[in-house]
């Protein structure tokens, strides 16, 4: 069953600390892997998405790496500002990348 | 600017009394879908559609209906909604891009159905 694990569930850093939230996937045929934000309210929006052949990703100050052996992608934020409180969903696209299967996201609190 | 426009953005009915969830994209894409979020489960598909008149089922289409009569438009429509349907409801307009299919999302739907 094609599925998308993330961890840890939750997450509360301070300010200016950087993190690191984990996604394992078991989705085949593999078509590429994403990393959405989600703000409390709204719809998610995209930050990265990597291929097969491609190992890390930037946006800023979010760094996204995937390991396609192992099936496991990061998703690294450094600096944490106030702004990046949010949901953090890890979205794997099979065959042609029409095809998503959702993680259940992790919930990233950045406090002052 | 590009965007996915849904509405209304709440909603509280009463189980049985038919409603539909607008959506309208402005950027010409020809894939759309229709998901559901709710705690701990992540997003979940419930129908998608490829082009105009052609809708298929995702993950968990029971009790949900589409229509595409026109690309911009991908509305959802619940006959005869019940409790198990209140969630919160996001349509996504996909661009193919270089293979990567870039998804935009709309704002969501939040509806309580009592």
């Amino acid at each position: 069953k094609n599925q998308v694990e993330q961890s840890p569930q939750s997450l509360i850093i301070l300010e200016g600390k950087n993190c690191t939230l984990q996604c394992n996937y078991t989705v085949s045929p593999f078509s590429n892997l994403r990393w959405y934000k989600q703000d409390t309210g709204r719809g998610p929006v995209s930050l990265t998405i990597m291929t097969f052949s491609e190992n890390t990703k930037s946006n800023g100050r979010y760094t996204a790496t995937l390991d396609a052996d192992t099936k496991q992608s990061s998703l690294h934020i450094t600096a944490s500002q106030l702004s990046d409180s949010a949901s953090y969903i890890c979205v794997v696209a099979d065959n042609y990348g029409q095809n998503f299967v959702f993680g259940p996201g992790t919930r990233l609190s950045v406090l002052p | 600017e590009a965007q996915v426009t849904q509405n209304p953005r709440y909603l509280i009915t009463v189980t049985g009394k038919k409603l539909t969830v607008t959506c309208s994209q402005n950027m010409n894409h020809e894939y759309m879908s229709w998901y559901r979020q709710d705690p701990g489960l992540g997003l979940r598909q419930i129908y998608y559609s490829m082009n105009v008149e052609v809708t298929d089922k995702g993950d968990v289409p029971e009790g949900y209906k589409v229509s595409r009569k026109e690309k911009r438009n991908f509305p959802l429509i619940l006959e005869s909604p019940s409790p198990n349907q209140t969630s919160l409801y996001f349509c996504a307009s996909t661009l193919s891009w270089g293979g990567k299919n870039i998804q935009y999302f709309g704002a969501g739907t939040r509806l309580s159905v009592l």
